[in-house]
């Protein structure tokens, strides 16, 4: 069954906590993404990577890293330095074609500042 | 920083309406064009792409696009009370591969 699977679906975060959300993807894509969405907006690119063990900053990327050591999986670790973490984080993939193709989503992660 | 502008609704729309959903963008050198639908909670799914311009049709979805006047647009026919969602727009920044989201238009089709 191909497709994007992130993991957990909720999490919850203590404050100075340190988090990682998982992003695994089984479509043969070179190139994946990590957006984080807030009530009522749209996407904002925290981090992309288009090659293994390579990446590059979003818009938002303070308080966020990653990692792309397999082709397959690229996790988010949200840090103690994100001020305001609480939002719903999206994984996404797409082959790398002349000009963009389309990205495919994962079911996403609402993490959660207790 | 590059935009993507779409109108927050809510868009009301009666059963079997069209619905008339639109986008600029300010890249001028953007070259690839998506709609994307969100339930509540849910991620999004990618209905249309575009590419060139004109126009493309896929079922009760067409696309539309105007590179000359930097404008997207996304028609559904015979709207369905299935189809009340938020759908965003998203343009590829040439630059770095990646794509820029509009904050979305939420569509309500009223039975």
């Amino acid at each position: 069954d191909g497709g994007i699977t992130q993991s957990p679906k909720y999490l919850f975060r203590k404050e100075g906590q340190n988090v990682t959300l998982s992003c695994e993807q089984n479509l043969n894509h070179d190139a994946m993404y990590w957006y984080r969405q807030d009530p009522g907006q749209g996407l904002r690119l925290i981090y992309y990577s288009q090659i293994v063990n390579d990446f590059q900053k979003g818009d938002i990327a303070e308080g966020y890293s990653v990692s792309r050591e397999k082709k397959e999986s690229f996790p988010l670790t949200v840090t103690s330095a994100q001020k305001n973490p609480t939002a719903f984080y999206l994984c996404a993939s797409s082959t790398l074609g002349q000009g963009g193709t389309e990205a495919f989503f994962g079911q996403g992660t609402r993490l959660t500042v207790v | 920083q590059k935009e993507v502008e779409q109108n927050s609704g809510p868009l009301s729309v009666p059963e079997g309406a069209i619905a008339s959903l639109n986008c600029t963008y300010s890249d001028r050198v953007s070259q690839s064009f998506f709609w994307y639908r969100q339930y509540s909670g849910k991620s999004p799914e990618l209905i249309m792409s575009i590419y060139s311009n004109g126009d493309k049709e896929d079922g009760r979805f067409t696309a539309q696009l105007n590179k000359a006047s930097q404008y997207v647009s996304l028609l559904i026919r015979d709207s369905q009370p299935s189809d009340s969602a938020t759908y965003l727009c998203a343009v590829t920044d040439t630059g770095r591969r990646a794509l820029t989201f509009g904050s979305g238009t939420r569509l309500q089709v009223q039975p």
